[in-house]
């Protein structure tokens, strides 16, 4: 079992609705959590961190944390095509110092 | 958010020589620089950890004789390929960690092509 785990999609929505990005972890002892964005040829960029349980709002971005079913998901709202993209879902994971990556899902959002 | 920079962006060489890729973060101490590698359609690939002032941490199946990196003072951190031989073309990120930070914050990437 992998890490951190992510559908690598590609995930369609059309523009203006709401993209539903998910993600799992297998370590229950994970603390904190981020999504990145990156765009083919880019490096990622971080858009959200969640270290505690519920919703975080950002924008129109918003991370849920649920710890006891070990899952981190990213809503986006409003839709737009430039966030086509592939979201990147981290973890601390193993008491250590480094981030454990999922592979990524790319979204596509369709005019 | 905190802002990482890299150079050169891209660059060219032949096989057998060696390239050095910068890293620096630009307003914040990194007292933790991370250098992934990418290559095409796949995931990040972390090849070490470094901490400045202490000798870096290699993952497994990444030669430290061939990827030198040294993290000298807590705003750059240095990535050089020893021989670079074709199969090191790729797409190279440093990111860097403040102090008592969990976020991590990536550099915009330096393109290899050893031709």
């Amino acid at each position: 079992q992998k890490e951190v785990e992510q559908n690598s999609g590609p995930l369609s929505v059309p523009e203006g609705a709401i993209a539903s990005l998910n993600c799992t972890y297998s370590d229950r002892g994970s603390q904190s959590f981020f999504w990145y964005r990156q765009y083919s040829g880019k490096s990622p960029e971080l858009i959200m961190s969640i270290y505690s349980n519920g919703d975080q709002e950002d924008g129109r971005f918003t991370a849920q944390l649920n710890k006891a079913s070990q899952y981190v998901s990213l809503l986006i709202r409003d839709s737009q095509p430039s966030d086509s993209a592939t979201y990147l879902c981290a973890a601390f994971t193993g008491g250590g110092n480094k981030l454990t990556f999922g592979t990524g899902t790319q979204l596509k959002v369709e005019l | 958010g905190a802002v990482v920079s890299q150079h050169p962006s891209w660059v060219i060489c032949k096989s057998g020589t060696s390239v050095k890729i910068e890293c620096r973060s630009l307003d914040f101490q990194a007292t933790t620089m991370f250098w992934y590698r990418q290559f095409p359609k796949q995931s990040l690939m972390l090849m070490a950890t470094s901490n400045e002032g202490s000798k870096a941490t290699y993952e497994q199946g990444v030669e430290k004789d061939k990827f030198l990196i040294n993290h000298a003072s807590l705003t750059l951190s240095t990535l050089t390929v020893t021989s670079a031989h074709p199969e090191d073309s790729s797409f190279y990120i440093c990111s860097a960690r403040g102090h008592l930070s969990y976020e991590q914050y990536f550099g915009p990437g330096t393109r290899l092509t050893v031709t």
